[in-house]
């Protein structure tokens, strides 16, 4: 059964910094392109990055380059963001999802709650 | 790519046909566009994917059309576990979703 289990969520002060994991089961991680989506609470979906499955390559969303970072380790099976310099409009719940394009596993995602 | 999806809310009952729509600002072809079903506190739920193919487990009730800028998901005919929340997505150009349209019990 392919599952994929996000952490890392938590409250945070506007500026700070979290760390979010994506661990995943079930299927050969290390082939799989990746993606962050995120989802305002009370509002549409958003992606918000991806990852080649070799990790050589990583796209973002235009609000959040240059202060998010998208890994993988695929000898552990997990996907990393690195979320720096937080701010208010970054509270949501965020999602790992998996494959290029339209992504057809998701989890149940972790929420992040920036402030003050 | 801007993904415009009507109606916001649409009310039915078990049993009726639910049409969603979307429509892209500019063309994203005819292989990618894509339909998540959406419930609270689940995980997003692919139904449809290039524009029109099912993935594997989908009811065959679910169906994709239309190409360019203008998409479609019908539902058939609307089982219980069918009312969510719809969203469309691009993937032609930087993945985009659209707004959403809620499917909700008449």
């Amino acid at each position: 059964e392919v599952q994929l289990v996000e952490s890392g969520g938590g409250v945070v002060q506007p500026g700070g910094a979290l760390r979010l994991s994506c661990t995943t089961s079930g299927f050969t991680f290390r082939v799989y392109e990746m993606n962050w989506v995120r989802q305002v609470p009370g509002k549409g979906l958003e992606w918000v990055a991806s990852i080649t499955s070799r990790g050589d390559t990583q796209s973002y969303a235009d609000s959040v380059k240059g202060r998010f970072t998208i890994s993988r380790d695929n000898a552990k099976n997990s996907l990393f963001l690195q979320i720096n310099s937080l701010r208010v409009e970054d509270t949501a719940v965020y999602y790992c999802a998996r494959g290029l394009g339209s992504p057809d596993f998701w989890g149940q995602g972790t929420l992040v709650t920036v402030s003050a | 790519i801007v993904l415009t999806q009507s109606p916001g809310t649409l009310s039915l009952s078990p049993g009726e046909r639910a049409t969603l729509t979307c429509r892209a600002s500019q063309s994203v072809g005819n292989t990618y566009l894509a339909w998540y079903q959406h419930k609270p506190g689940q995980a997003p739920r692919l139904v449809i994917y290039s524009t029109f193919s099912r993935p594997t487990g989908v009811p065959d009730r679910f169906s994709g059309s239309g190409s360019g800028t203008d998409f479609t998901l019908t539902i058939s005919s609307l089982e219980p576990e069918d009312f969510a929340v719809y969203y469309c997505q691009q993937y032609a150009k930087s993945p985009t979703f659209g707004q959403g349209t809620k499917v909700e019990i008449k």
